[in-house]
């Protein structure tokens, strides 16, 4: 399996504000993925991050709201836009090497939003 | 209707028993994988097991098994010899065949299980 990190690890953001958060990973990657887990709930998949085209995002998901880039095969990033105390949750990335292989998740990002 | 239904919202074990976490779906999909993930408190999501829908046999991987039962839609998750560290939040999920196995996952709620000692 892949070596994931995200960065950063937590943060504390004002609402109004937008967070990036830096998703790595260690061998080039066929997929990855932004997953929300809000707080004692399970997780929701956000969108697919694909590598120089526009991410494919799950219904209930935004473009402007959750803006997403993924320049290469190893490197992605997530903005949460317009924070709001809602927006409170984990945010995790999700990589599979190939297509129909099984994930594996990053670290997490915790964000909370005052 | 939901797709991962994991009944058991919280499961209380004797250390060294054997524990086994139910896990429902719903998909009309031919071609669909079935996974387990570990939550401890740190947060980290663990990878333990993975069944294909075309595997003929049950998935094992140490003292972890997965009780596959096509016909039920089932896909159970059995421990063995359960330990303290086993503590932690077990999560369901399904990637459907759709999109050449490209998609996403769909997570059930959860079942949090406590070993004691």
């Amino acid at each position: 399996s892949a070596v994931i990190s995200q960065k950063p690890s937590r943060d504390i953001c004002q609402r109004g504000t937008s967070l990036t958060i830096q998703c790595q990973v260690d061998s080039q990657v066929t997929m990855m993925f932004w997953y929300r887990q809000q707080p004692g709930q399970s997780l929701t998949l956000i969108a697919t991050a694909n590598q120089g085209s526009e991410a494919t995002y799950e219904s209930g998901f935004v473009i402007d709201k959750f803006p997403i880039s993924r320049p290469n095969l190893t490197f992605s990033t997530l903005t949460v836009s317009n924070l709001s105390p809602e927006d409170s949750s984990i945010y995790l990335c999700s990589v599979a090497l190939r297509i129909g292989e099984t994930q594996y998740f990053g670290p997490g990002t915790r964000l909370l939003v005052l | 209707a939901q797709k991962i239904t994991q009944t058991q919202p919280g499961m209380f074990v004797q250390e060294k028993e054997a524990v086994t976490l139910d896990c429902t779906y719903d998909t009309s999909d031919p071609s669909y994988g079935l996974f387990w993930y570990k939550q401890p408190s740190s947060g980290e999501m663990i990878f333990l097991i993975y069944q294909g829908s075309y595997d003929q046999q049950n998935a094992t991987e140490g003292r972890y098994s997965l009780n596959f039962q096509k016909a039920r839609k089932s896909a159970n998750l059995v421990i063995s010899a359960s330990q303290l560290g086993d503590s932690a939040m077990y999560f369901c999920a399904m990637r459907e065949g759709g999109g050449g196995g490209a998609d996403g996952l769909t997570f059930g709620k959860g079942t949090h299980l406590i070993i004691q000692p």
